[in-house]
């Protein structure tokens, strides 16, 4: 597909581990990011991850990365109410050279005691 | 603080009139991004600059929109006759990197205009 694939909602009870999936479109795409975003504001960088790399460990984040699917997800361990955001997964796509983050649809987490 | 400040932050207005956005970068960058976000959706791209120069803008989404940056410092969006499917946040969002200091691409956005067209 032509487009980066997320799930649209994930509902999850607080201490619970969250996994948000992503599908991205490009193989070459140097870095793939993971972007947090809190009612009312702007979308800030959560983690991201070489594409050299299989997985990368951040604290309560562990994000993956299948190249060979181009599938990427973000796990987030003993979840809580302040992780209720949307969270983005996003690539820079090196097809075509002009190197633009393109962004999914985003997941809405909502985290319920 | 991401180094990047928004004007207005929300701005209502009637079908048909012009609006400007204006975004500030604070903090030093290569590249400057306008995208678009919708309810539901995530940030859609519509062009970008790199110091003064506007290197892509065959996404803006008609001729109504276009966006300058005089001088690689601030930038403005603008939307004429504007239209209730205009309705949206405006995202602008900086990206830092050299050859010095490459970085890893990450984008720091501003919190964006929210544009209500009545």
């Amino acid at each position: 597909g032509e487009d980066v694939e997320q799930s649209l909602f994930l509902s999850v009870r607080e201490g619970d581990s969250s996994v948000i999936n992503c599908t991205y479109t490009d193989s070459s795409s140097t870095y793939l990011y993971w972007y947090k975003q809190e009612p009312g504001a702007g979308l800030q960088l959560l983690t991201y991850i070489f594409s050299n790399m299989d997985m990368k460990q951040d604290q309560r984040l562990t994000v993956l990365l299948n190249k060979k699917d181009k599938h990427l997800s973000l796990r987030i361990a003993d979840t809580q109410t302040g992780d209720s955001a949307i969270y983005f997964c996003a690539e820079i796509p090196l097809l075509g050279g002009s190197y633009i983050p393109t962004f999914g649809r985003g997941t809405s987490l909502i985290v319920h005691p | 603080d991401t180094g990047v400040s928004q004007d207005p932050r929300h701005k209502i207005t009637k079908r048909g009139q012009n609006v400007t956005f204006r975004c500030d970068p604070i903090s030093e960058h290569n590249r400057l991004y306008w995208y678009r976000q919708t309810l539901g959706q995530g940030p859609e791209f519509l062009t970008y600059f790199q110091n003064e120069a506007q290197l892509e803008k065959s996404r803006l989404l008609s001729d109504r929109f276009s966006a300058e940056r005089p001088k690689g410092s601030f930038s403005t969006l603008e939307i004429q006759r504007t239209e209730q499917g205009d309705s949206a946040m405006y995202l602008c969002a900086i990206q830092r990197h050299s050859r010095q200091t490459p970085g890893t691409g990450e984008l720091f956005f501003g919190e964006g205009s929210r544009l209500t067209v009545l």
